[in-house]
């Protein structure tokens, strides 16, 4: 099992281009996460999906951010336009249940730069 | 809204020595709470929680609902710990969310 398997690991784009990240959770697992993490902060929850649902995309920037979970599996996460206030590792995880207690998985993140 | 917060930003301890890192959150209902661990190079993973009441890697964590804490702690730390920790919760609705992490430094 590979686990959460993420693309690329690495961008580099100019402010204003768009950029998109892909995500392939574990198998069977319902939930997914996005998460957004800075330089010397934790992880911040972008967007929260069950199976196709977006469930919680509170912290989500509508105005440039968009994500989708077709088929309640892989999911993309887009930017369109990239500013450089942007540039952080974008983490997906995915968990089996809704159970709160149950363990999220994460995978290797993409480090995005914006320049 | 509920928050965890980590006062240490960077944890130096020799070989040998007690570690513990402190974690507070604020939550109005019941929380599930985490210690998450990140090594070098490697992804975000989960190291225990405190429904499990377990110790892993001779880490413990007990959960303080009077002082709203979750300190970790380990009796005697090894160089292998040195890695970020991350003190996390999960509201009613399962919305996961971070501690912004304390780096910990074991030198020999």
């Amino acid at each position: 099992e590979a686990g959460v398997v993420q693309s690329p690991r690495y961008k580099i784009i100019e402010k204003k281009q768009p950029v998109a990240f892909w995500c392939n959770p574990i198998s069977g697992h319902n939930t997914l996460y996005w998460y957004r993490q800075n330089l010397g902060q934790g992880p911040e929850l972008l967007i929260r999906y069950e199976n196709e649902e977006a469930v919680d995309d509170s912290q989500l920037p509508k105005d440039r951010f968009s994500a989708e979970r077709l088929k309640g599996v892989d999911s993309t996460l887009k930017i369109q336009p990239a500013e450089l206030g942007d540039s952080a590792v974008y983490l997906c995880a995915s968990s089996s249940s809704m159970n709160r207690g149950a363990e999220a998985f994460f995978g290797q993140g993409t480090r995005l730069t914006v320049v | 809204a509920q928050r965890v917060t980590q006062p240490e930003k960077l944890l130096s301890v020799f070989k040998g020595a007690p570690v513990e890192l402190k974690c507070n959150y604020s939550y109005s209902g019941s929380p599930e709470l985490f210690w998450y661990v990140q090594y070098s190079r490697q992804r975000l993973q989960l190291l225990l929680r405190h429904i499990s009441r377990e110790s892993i890697k001779g880490f413990t964590a007990d959960l303080n609902k009077g002082e709203t804490s979750f300190h970790l702690k380990k009796p005697f730390a090894q160089e292998e710990d040195s890695a970020m920790y991350y003190c996390a919760l999960t509201d009613s609705w399962g919305k996961l969310q971070f501690g912004a992490g304390t780096q910990v430094v074991v030198t020999p």
